[in-house]
């Protein structure tokens, strides 16, 4: 079974503060998605990340593909309430078909 | 275009009743995967299908549950006999085909007493 740790698991900060969320595994995975979901709704792909060591920009988010294609991270710039979320990581098996899902970062962006 | 539906969008039943969840995926759409989503055990694969054939059901905690897909825009997800651990969010998802991205559906809050 592929497992995926994310952390922090819970995050609470201030409008204009930058964080960094992790996604980790001992694993390797052919591709990683990550999803946010706010409440009352499904996740929402946000990207995907294919080839290691790969970096992919979404305005203040920047994503992160470790070389080994093992583990993965998200920043965002300046955060803002409207950043609020659930944010999953999920990994994609080598065959292609199924994705493990990572337990979840929330995150709080207090105005 | 619409997403992925999902009905009902609430359910709260009495343990040992049958609780059927439903589900229409994208249109054109040729995978289906069912998820169950809990604080404890986070989002979880319950099975999925191609071309309406179930492929994986490895995730289906037991026996209480089926899941079918008589046709490439329906399918659901079935509990017999519901009982207080099953208490969680159930989503449906769809994707093109395989291995391409899933889009979820808003989910079916389940509350069994």
């Amino acid at each position: 079974t592929q497992l995926l740790e994310q952390s922090p698991q819970f995050l609470s900060i201030q409008e204009g503060e930058n964080l960094t969320v992790y996604c980790n595994s001992s694993s390797v995975f052919s591709s990683l998605q990550w999803y946010r979901q706010e409440p009352g709704e499904g996740p929402v792909l946000l990207v995907t990340v294919v080839t290691g060591g790969e970096v992919k920009k979404l305005k203040r988010l920047t994503f992160q593909f470790g070389d080994a294609r093992k583990d993965s991270s998200l920043h965002i710039t300046a955060a803002q309430p409207g950043d609020t979320g659930l944010y999953l990581c999920a990994g994609r098996n080598n065959a292609g078909n199924m994705l493990t899902f990572g337990g979840g970062t929330r995150l709080m962006v207090k105005p | 275009d619409a997403g992925v539906i999902q009905s009902p969008r609430h359910e709260v039943t009495e343990m040992g009743q049958e609780v059927t969840l439903r589900c229409k995926p994208i249109s054109g759409h040729n995978s289906l995967f069912w998820y169950r989503q809990t604080m404890m055990r986070g989002l979880e694969l319950l099975i999925y299908f191609n071309n309406n054939v179930p492929i994986d059901d490895s995730g289906m905690p037991e026996d209480r549950f089926s899941a079918k897909m008589p046709n490439a825009s329906f399918s659901t997800l079935k509990i017999q006999p519901s009982e207080p651990r099953d208490s969680a969010v159930y989503f449906c998802a769809s994707s093109l085909r395989l291995p391409y991205e899933q889009y979820f559906g808003p989910g079916t809050r389940l509350t069994v007493t």
